[in-house]
């Protein structure tokens, strides 16, 4: 099983509705990434959080860490085909790893215009 | 703006064949890192290394060995390719434990 578990795994939405997906973990998070990956590219790192209740914003894309910081949520507003692609969780799940990451298995973003 | 290269988008090898991926950092990253991506499977550590000359096991590295002589530099060696190898592979680096940025991918194929 994976340690870190994404939902949904796939997303098709109307332009200009919002989406929200999830990152869920069975142990603390002690630094959470967000990367979008475009078919067939590298990854884009989007944001990154660290602390219980953090909340960062970049342009219509919001990212939340729970209190308990197990899970976050990555939020997009109004989407946009520029918003499709593959958003991916990645976790430090150890303390002092060395930034050693695991990630979740991806969520595949579908816009329709 | 930070920048990290892999040598080839696309590569075509026939088993057994000895296949040399390279990645190169321009941000003086101690860390650097390959991993393999497979559908349903997601990201998968092959290995990592936090200096010139360090190297260590990720969750996969059978099959698989590394080397890194200089800071910006990590290449990852498939010493006889098999079919099972196919995938896409990137590479990452970081600053300790910030943030860890991607190459564009590496899509091979051995036929």
């Amino acid at each position: 099983s994976q340690e870190l578990e994404q939902s949904p795994q796939s997303l098709i939405v109307q332009e200009g509705k919002n989406l929200t997906i999830n990152c869920t973990s069975s142990k603390t998070l002690y630094g959470l990434y967000w990367y979008k990956q475009k078919y067939g590219e590298g990854l884009i790192f989007l944001m990154m959080l660290q602390k219980g209740g953090e909340e960062k914003s970049h342009e219509k894309i919001t990212a939340k860490l729970d209190e308990k910081k197990q899970q976050s949520s990555l939020h997009i507003t109004a989407s946009q085909p520029s918003h499709a692609g593959i958003y991916l969780c990645g976790a430090d799940l150890n303390y002092n790893q060395g930034g050693k990451l695991i990630f979740g298995q991806g969520t595949e973003l579908s816009v329709k215009p | 703006d930070v920048k990290v290269t892999q040598s080839s988008r696309y590569l075509v090898k026939r088993t057994g064949e000895k296949v040399f991926l390279e990645c190169v950092q321009d941000m003086d990253h101690e860390n650097m890192f390959w991993y393999r991506q497979d559908p349903g499977l997601g990201l998968r550590l092959i290995y990592f290394s936090y200096d010139v000359k360090m190297k260590e096991k990720g969750d996969i590295p059978e099959g698989y060995s590394v080397s890194r002589e200089k800071k910006e530099r990590f290449s990852l060696i498939l010493e006889s390719a098999s079919t099972n190898q196919t995938s896409m592979y990137l590479c990452a680096s970081s600053f300790r434990v910030e943030t860890q940025y991607f190459g564009p991918g590496t899509r091979l194929l051995v036929l």
